[in-house]
């Protein structure tokens, strides 16, 4: 069955550490998509690529790089620049060429700084 | 970014309708309404959407205000698994066509 991947479904960093989220799918989608959930809020959106090696900054770009290198993977890093990291985070993707479909989402990662 | 408006949280019972308000009154007139929902710890999950027509799916039913400014998610017969929280929002068919996330609203289903 086609969909999205986000692996590990749990990460635990220490403060200083960089660390990169995957986000592969098969569903040959075109564009792909980085949100941040914080508890008890809506998701914000850090990163998103409509091409292979190109992406745009979201609302919350700071501290967090990517690269689409595949038009299968977005992996996300979270870098030590970024001040409060620990939150959800979901990858989505999409058709670019039609209007009758919606995102698909992965099923997260929950990444925690210790 | 089109605002949208839903209540913080809402309640029903088990097998009932349930009709999920959302306002947007800055609609532009190529902005679709999308409804998501999430259930917790899992990434949210499409539902429906449209752009001036009542649509219909299996999942649920939109209805959408002649003016646009407004639409209404139905659940016709809510059960205990469609408990989470429902996300309404605007996408610009132009552009990057982004999804902005809201706070959404928490639907709590009673046995």
């Amino acid at each position: 069955d086609g969909g999205i991947t986000q692996s590990p479904k749990y990460l635990f960093r220490k403060e200083g550490q960089n660390v990169t989220l995957s986000c592969e799918q098969n569903l040959n989608h075109d564009a792909m998509y980085w949100y941040r959930q914080d508890p008890g809020q809506g998701l914000r959106l850090i990163y998103y690529s409509q091409i292979v090696n190109d992406f745009q900054k979201g609302d919350i770009a700071e501290g967090y790089s990517v690269s689409r290198e595949k038009k299968e993977s977005f992996p996300l890093t979270v870098t030590s620049a970024q001040k409060n990291p620990t939150a959800f985070y979901l990858c989505a993707s999409r058709k670019l060429d039609s209007s009758l479909y919606g995102y698909t989402f992965g099923s997260g990662t929950r990444l925690t700084v210790v | 970014d089109a605002k949208t408006t839903q209540p913080n949280s809402m309640e029903s019972n088990e097998e009932e309708p349930v009709h999920l308000p959302c306002n947007h009154s800055t609609i532009s007139g190529t902005d679709y309404i999308h409804w998501y929902r999430q259930l917790p710890s899992q990434g949210p999950e499409y539902v429906i959407h449209g752009l001036t027509s009542n649509v219909n799916n299996r999942m649920a039913s939109l209805a959408i205000a002649e003016d646009r400014k407004s639409s209404t998610l139905i659940l016709h017969r809510a059960t205990l698994r469609d408990a989470a929280v429902y996300y309404c929002i605007l996408r610009d068919q132009q552009g990057a066509q982004k999804l902005v996330f809201g706070q959404g609203t928490r639907l709590t289903i009673n046995p």
